[in-house]
Protein backbone atom coordinates (compact mmCIF):
# COMPACT_ATOMS: atom_id res chain seq x y z
CA UNK A 1 0.00 0.00 0.00
CA UNK A 2 1.31 3.19 -0.45
CA UNK A 3 1.94 5.54 2.10
CA UNK A 4 3.31 9.19 2.37
CA UNK A 5 5.59 10.73 5.70
CA UNK A 6 6.07 14.72 5.90
CA UNK A 7 8.61 14.71 8.95
CA UNK A 8 8.01 18.15 10.18
CA UNK A 9 4.93 18.37 12.36
CA UNK A 10 5.53 22.38 12.65
CA UNK A 11 7.61 24.80 11.32
CA UNK A 12 7.84 28.39 13.01
CA UNK A 13 10.07 31.15 10.85
CA UNK A 14 9.98 34.70 10.70
CA UNK A 15 8.63 36.77 7.21
CA UNK A 16 11.19 36.62 4.31
CA UNK A 17 12.82 33.18 5.44
CA UNK A 18 12.92 30.42 3.27
CA UNK A 19 11.07 27.20 3.84
CA UNK A 20 11.62 23.96 2.76
CA UNK A 21 8.93 20.81 4.33
CA UNK A 22 9.95 17.10 3.02
CA UNK A 23 7.64 14.93 1.99
CA UNK A 24 8.68 10.86 1.28
CA UNK A 25 6.72 8.18 -0.57
CA UNK A 26 6.46 4.51 -0.66
CA UNK A 27 5.31 3.12 -3.65
CA UNK A 28 7.90 1.32 -6.16
CA UNK A 29 5.72 2.16 -9.30
CA UNK A 30 4.52 5.40 -11.33
CA UNK A 31 2.95 8.24 -8.88
CA UNK A 32 1.69 11.50 -9.17
CA UNK A 33 2.61 13.73 -6.94
CA UNK A 34 0.56 16.41 -5.20
CA UNK A 35 1.08 19.12 -2.28
CA UNK A 36 -2.07 20.97 -1.21
CA UNK A 37 -2.11 24.10 1.41
CA UNK A 38 -5.10 24.03 4.04
CA UNK A 39 -5.30 28.20 5.87
CA UNK A 40 -7.13 28.40 8.40
CA UNK A 41 -10.67 26.93 8.75
CA UNK A 42 -10.39 26.70 4.95
CA UNK A 43 -10.66 23.66 2.51
CA UNK A 44 -7.54 22.04 0.78
CA UNK A 45 -6.43 24.19 -2.42
CA UNK A 46 -4.39 22.42 -4.70
CA UNK A 47 -0.94 24.41 -4.90
CA UNK A 48 1.19 21.99 -7.37
CA UNK A 49 1.54 18.35 -8.60
CA UNK A 50 3.84 15.97 -10.32
CA UNK A 51 2.74 13.70 -13.27
CA UNK A 52 6.03 13.85 -15.36
CA UNK A 53 8.57 15.15 -17.39
CA UNK A 54 10.47 18.23 -15.27
CA UNK A 55 10.93 16.93 -11.93
CA UNK A 56 11.39 20.66 -10.99
CA UNK A 57 7.76 21.69 -10.59
CA UNK A 58 6.11 25.20 -9.88
CA UNK A 59 2.89 25.86 -8.26
CA UNK A 60 1.03 28.98 -7.08
CA UNK A 61 2.19 31.40 -5.08
CA UNK A 62 6.11 31.25 -5.12
CA UNK A 63 6.38 27.81 -4.33
CA UNK A 64 8.39 24.77 -6.31
CA UNK A 65 8.81 21.01 -5.33
CA UNK A 66 11.58 18.61 -6.82
CA UNK A 67 10.39 15.51 -7.68
CA UNK A 68 13.78 13.06 -6.91
CA UNK A 69 12.47 9.69 -7.95
CA UNK A 70 15.75 7.57 -6.35
CA UNK A 71 14.71 9.50 -2.84
CA UNK A 72 11.09 8.75 -3.36
CA UNK A 73 11.12 11.79 -2.62
CA UNK A 74 8.65 15.08 -3.32
CA UNK A 75 10.01 18.42 -1.18
CA UNK A 76 8.20 21.94 -1.02
CA UNK A 77 10.06 24.76 -1.51
CA UNK A 78 9.59 28.43 -1.27
CA UNK A 79 12.26 31.40 -1.32
CA UNK A 80 10.67 33.96 0.61
CA UNK A 81 7.73 33.60 2.88
CA UNK A 82 5.24 35.67 3.98
CA UNK A 83 2.68 36.16 6.87
CA UNK A 84 0.29 34.97 4.52
CA UNK A 85 1.75 31.59 4.08
CA UNK A 86 0.72 30.85 7.35
CA UNK A 87 -0.90 27.41 7.04
CA UNK A 88 -1.35 23.53 6.36
CA UNK A 89 0.66 21.73 4.04
CA UNK A 90 0.10 18.27 2.68
CA UNK A 91 1.44 16.10 0.49
CA UNK A 92 -0.07 13.43 -1.52
CA UNK A 93 0.48 10.11 -3.44
CA UNK A 94 -2.03 9.21 -6.08
CA UNK A 95 -0.66 5.98 -7.53
CA UNK A 96 -2.27 4.40 -10.62
CA UNK A 97 -2.25 1.14 -9.59
CA UNK A 98 -4.12 1.90 -6.22
CA UNK A 99 -6.87 3.11 -7.70
CA UNK A 100 -6.52 6.75 -8.19
CA UNK A 101 -7.16 6.88 -4.25
CA UNK A 102 -4.99 10.24 -2.99
CA UNK A 103 -3.33 9.31 0.14
CA UNK A 104 -2.03 12.34 2.46
CA UNK A 105 0.78 12.91 4.58
CA UNK A 106 0.43 13.69 8.11
CA UNK A 107 0.48 17.39 7.66
CA UNK A 108 3.16 20.32 8.40
CA UNK A 109 1.57 22.95 10.28
CA UNK A 110 3.58 26.59 9.34
CA UNK A 111 3.97 29.49 11.18
CA UNK A 112 5.03 32.50 9.68
CA UNK A 113 5.71 35.41 12.20
CA UNK A 114 5.87 38.77 10.63
CA UNK B 1 -18.73 25.73 -11.73
CA UNK B 2 -19.83 26.37 -8.38
CA UNK B 3 -17.08 23.50 -7.55
CA UNK B 4 -17.50 20.50 -4.95
CA UNK B 5 -20.93 21.27 -2.55
CA UNK B 6 -20.93 20.41 0.76
CA UNK B 7 -23.78 20.28 3.19
CA UNK B 8 -24.14 21.30 6.24
CA UNK B 9 -21.37 23.57 6.55
CA UNK B 10 -21.44 22.52 10.74
CA UNK B 11 -23.20 19.95 12.32
CA UNK B 12 -24.23 19.86 15.86
CA UNK B 13 -25.79 16.18 17.15
CA UNK B 14 -26.28 14.28 20.69
CA UNK B 15 -24.66 11.15 20.79
CA UNK B 16 -26.85 8.51 19.51
CA UNK B 17 -28.67 10.46 16.53
CA UNK B 18 -28.14 10.06 12.92
CA UNK B 19 -25.95 12.10 10.61
CA UNK B 20 -26.17 12.68 7.48
CA UNK B 21 -23.49 14.88 5.58
CA UNK B 22 -24.50 15.22 1.61
CA UNK B 23 -21.54 15.85 -1.18
CA UNK B 24 -22.12 17.18 -4.85
CA UNK B 25 -19.59 16.76 -7.20
CA UNK B 26 -18.20 18.73 -9.42
CA UNK B 27 -20.35 18.05 -12.85
CA UNK B 28 -18.38 15.35 -14.98
CA UNK B 29 -15.92 14.36 -12.48
CA UNK B 30 -16.24 10.60 -12.62
CA UNK B 31 -14.97 9.87 -9.07
CA UNK B 32 -16.19 10.75 -5.58
CA UNK B 33 -14.08 10.42 -2.75
CA UNK B 34 -14.89 11.43 1.25
CA UNK B 35 -12.18 11.78 3.83
CA UNK B 36 -12.48 12.56 7.52
CA UNK B 37 -10.06 14.93 9.00
CA UNK B 38 -9.15 15.03 12.85
CA UNK B 39 -6.05 16.54 14.65
CA UNK B 40 -5.15 12.69 16.22
CA UNK B 41 -5.60 11.23 12.82
CA UNK B 42 -5.22 14.04 10.24
CA UNK B 43 -6.56 13.09 6.68
CA UNK B 44 -7.90 9.53 5.97
CA UNK B 45 -9.77 8.18 3.18
CA UNK B 46 -12.95 6.77 4.04
CA UNK B 47 -14.49 5.60 0.96
CA UNK B 48 -14.44 6.11 -2.79
CA UNK B 49 -16.53 5.97 -5.72
CA UNK B 50 -15.71 5.83 -9.50
CA UNK B 51 -19.02 6.27 -11.77
CA UNK B 52 -21.39 5.77 -8.87
CA UNK B 53 -19.78 2.37 -7.92
CA UNK B 54 -17.86 2.38 -4.30
CA UNK B 55 -14.45 1.14 -5.03
CA UNK B 56 -12.66 1.12 -1.37
CA UNK B 57 -14.97 1.37 1.52
CA UNK B 58 -11.08 0.40 3.24
CA UNK B 59 -11.22 3.40 5.29
CA UNK B 60 -14.48 3.45 6.63
CA UNK B 61 -14.31 3.23 10.16
CA UNK B 62 -17.42 0.57 11.15
CA UNK B 63 -20.78 -0.28 10.73
CA UNK B 64 -21.95 2.63 11.68
CA UNK B 65 -21.00 4.94 9.05
CA UNK B 66 -22.34 4.33 5.16
CA UNK B 67 -22.23 6.00 1.91
CA UNK B 68 -24.05 5.91 -1.14
CA UNK B 69 -23.82 7.68 -4.72
CA UNK B 70 -27.05 7.18 -6.03
CA UNK B 71 -26.15 9.09 -9.02
CA UNK B 72 -23.37 11.27 -10.57
CA UNK B 73 -24.28 14.22 -8.95
CA UNK B 74 -25.26 13.33 -5.25
CA UNK B 75 -23.33 11.61 -2.75
CA UNK B 76 -24.40 11.03 1.21
CA UNK B 77 -22.28 9.80 4.32
CA UNK B 78 -24.56 8.86 7.17
CA UNK B 79 -23.37 7.97 10.47
CA UNK B 80 -26.54 6.18 12.59
CA UNK B 81 -25.88 6.52 15.82
CA UNK B 82 -23.23 8.86 16.02
CA UNK B 83 -20.44 9.02 18.67
CA UNK B 84 -18.33 11.60 20.02
CA UNK B 85 -15.10 10.24 18.83
CA UNK B 86 -17.05 10.50 15.41
CA UNK B 87 -16.34 14.41 15.99
CA UNK B 88 -14.24 15.65 12.78
CA UNK B 89 -14.11 17.60 9.19
CA UNK B 90 -15.64 15.59 6.53
CA UNK B 91 -14.49 16.54 3.32
CA UNK B 92 -15.87 15.58 -0.26
CA UNK B 93 -13.21 15.50 -3.26
CA UNK B 94 -13.84 15.11 -6.62
CA UNK B 95 -12.11 14.01 -9.73
CA UNK B 96 -12.09 13.29 -13.28
CA UNK B 97 -9.41 11.21 -14.80
CA UNK B 98 -8.92 12.48 -18.15
CA UNK B 99 -8.66 16.30 -15.86
CA UNK B 100 -6.13 14.82 -13.67
CA UNK B 101 -3.26 15.90 -14.50
CA UNK B 102 -4.77 19.73 -15.37
CA UNK B 103 -6.93 20.24 -12.13
CA UNK B 104 -6.06 17.37 -9.56
CA UNK B 105 -8.70 16.50 -6.42
CA UNK B 106 -10.88 19.63 -6.47
CA UNK B 107 -12.53 19.47 -2.46
CA UNK B 108 -15.34 21.08 -1.05
CA UNK B 109 -15.66 22.98 2.41
CA UNK B 110 -16.34 20.30 4.23
CA UNK B 111 -18.54 19.76 6.99
CA UNK B 112 -17.37 20.32 10.60
CA UNK B 113 -19.40 17.60 12.95
CA UNK B 114 -19.79 17.66 16.17
CA UNK B 115 -21.44 14.84 18.50
CA UNK B 116 -22.20 15.57 22.00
Amino acid sequence: AQSVSQHNHHVILSEAASLELGCNYSYGGTVNLFWYVQYPGQHLQLLLKYFSGDPLVKGIKGFEAEFIKSKFSFNLRKPSVQWSDTAEYFCAVNAGAAGNKLTFGGGTRVLVKP
Amino acid sequence: DAGVIQSPRHEVTEMGQEVTLRCKPISGHDYLFWYRQTMMRGLELLIYFNNNVPIDDSGMPEDRFSAKMPNASFSTLKIQPSEPRDSAVYFCASMSLVGLANYGYTFGSGTRLTVV
